[in-house]
């Protein structure tokens, strides 16, 4: 069964307005949450990840937003720009490093100039 | 929900010998299988593409005749390290598309370590 799920295969968002990616996971014993981002014939890039200790990380224009009761997290880009276009996966994993990671099964975003 | 099954999840092998790794799909047909292998800073290069029925297609500085992948049917997928060297030691994990335009889905990955 799918332990980590993002419900909505693509978003699209206007340049300069803020895109929400959701994910959901089932397991509770998930400690380490990551986000990548995937072009076209490239393998997921790191973008940025969350312990279960914090329920807020903040990079740049990225945040990620971890609610451990609620069992969901989400990516905040902010302002979208075009080059953001990709898709993006959330994934979890037990620790930093473990030996299993769980991804979810993507978002395409697309900002619209 | 479409699920590939990756195994084993964790190996630990003598140098020069050889591991296979094997992705299965368990409730969809894939006929195309995605390997990855994780880098320290936790990016997943893209190794391979497998096609059902047909010679992989590696990407640019992968070794073909180290890193053995087989796609004998719709549901397998098998990538084999040869002859393993500790610097092959990484996190490997294939993915494939899921029909219908519902996204990838992954297998949770093998951890190589060649000692």
């Amino acid at each position: 069964d799918q332990q980590v799920k993002q419900n909505s295969p693509s978003l699209s968002v206007q340049e300069g307005r803020i895109s929400i990616l959701n994910c959901d996971y089932t397991n509770s014993m998930f400690d380490y949450f990551l986000w990548y981002k995937k072009y076209p014939a490239e393998g997921p890039t790191f973008l940025i990840s969350i312990s279960s200790i914090k329920d807020k990380n903040e990079d740049g224009r990225f945040t990620v937003f971890l609610n451990k009761s609620a069992k969901h997290l989400s990516l905040h880009i902010v302002p979208s720009q075009p080059g953001d276009s990709a898709v993006y996966f959330c994934a979890a994993s037990g620790t930093p490093g473990a030996n299993n990671l769980f991804f979810g099964t993507g978002t395409r975003l697309t900002v619209i100039p | 929900g479409a699920v590939v099954s990756q195994h084993p999840s964790r190996v630990i092998c003598k140098s020069g010998t050889s591991v296979k790794i094997e992705c299965r799909s368990l409730d969809f047909q894939a006929t195309t299988m995605f390997w990855y292998r994780q880098f320290p800073k936790k990016s997943l290069m893209l190794m391979a593409t497998s096609n059902e029925g047909s010679k992989a297609t590696y990407e640019q500085g992968v070794e073909k005749d180290k890193f053995l992948i087989n796609h004998a049917s719709l549901t397998l997928s098998t990538l084999t390290v040869t002859s393993a060297h500790p610097e092959d030691s990484s996190f490997y994990i294939c993915s494939a598309i899921v029909t219908g335009g519902l996204g990838y889905t992954f297998g949770s990955g093998t951890r190589l370590t060649v000692v």
